[in-house]
């Protein structure tokens, strides 16, 4: 049981190129979540989605798309990365309706745009 | 909107010693309230929550949390400080219902436990 994976784990892009950031859990979690982490900032949300086939945005969604594949996989895409998105991305999950109600997360993605 | 502070970018403690890492939250409603530890390059891990009942919430690691709904904190604590507790640690909060269960993190709190 590997939990919530990511990939890459790292990453360096010149501005203006794209990436898709990969996410999966193997949990059957209905929720799954996009953060970024900035120091001093904290942990953002980006996007997330409360099951298959629904997104929706979270704090700070702009200049990034993201798709829910299926129930295991939910990716995160930058059509045109800018150096303000030099960030470290984490992926979470939750089950939908636990009374835990607690997030999982990835191993993180530190991406640096040039 | 719901928001949380964490006064305190780091706290300093000797091994041993009491620790205490702050935060006090806002929201509407009762709070879901959490703290994670993030160790260096790795995600974060689940500590403890409180959703309801007990104000004293017990953790992993030996971590315990106090509820304290008149002053809204949520103060995360431990008797006894461990070298291995040195990381960064993360209060987060969540309003009782809707919105997509999104939590709302704190800034963090550098914990450094010293010999």
């Amino acid at each position: 049981n590997a939990g919530v994976t990511q990939t890459p784990k790292f990453q360096v892009l010149k501005t203006g190129q794209s990436m898709t950031l990969q996410c999966a859990q193997d949990m059957n979690h209905n929720s799954m979540y996009w953060y970024r982490q900035d120091p001093g900032m904290g942990l953002r949300l980006i996007y997330y989605s409360a099951s298959e086939g629904t997104t929706d945005k979270g704090e700070v969604p702009n200049g990034y798309n993201v798709s829910r594949l299926n129930k295991r996989e939910f990716s995160l895409r930058l059509e045109s990365a800018a150096p303000s998105q030099t960030s470290v991305y984490f992926c979470a999950s939750r089950e939908q309706g636990s009374v835990s109600y607690e997030q999982y997360f990835g191993p993180g993605t530190r991406l640096t745009v040039t | 909107a719901q928001s949380v502070a964490q006064p305190e970018d780091q706290v300093n403690v000797a091994e041993g010693n009491p620790l205490t890492v702050k935060c006090t939250y806002s929201v509407s409603g009762n709070p879901y309230l959490f703290w994670y530890v993030q160790y260096p390059n790795r995600g974060l891990q689940f500590l403890l929550k409180y959703i309801t009942g007990d104000n004293l919430v017990k953790g992993s690691y030996g971590f315990e949390a106090e509820f304290n709904k008149s002053q809204t904190s949520f103060h995360l604590k431990k008797p006894s400080a461990l070298v291995s507790d040195s990381a960064l640690y993360f209060c987060a909060v969540r309003a009782p219902s809707g919105g997509g269960n999104k939590l709302t993190f704190g800034t963090g709190t550098q914990l450094k436990v010293e010999l």
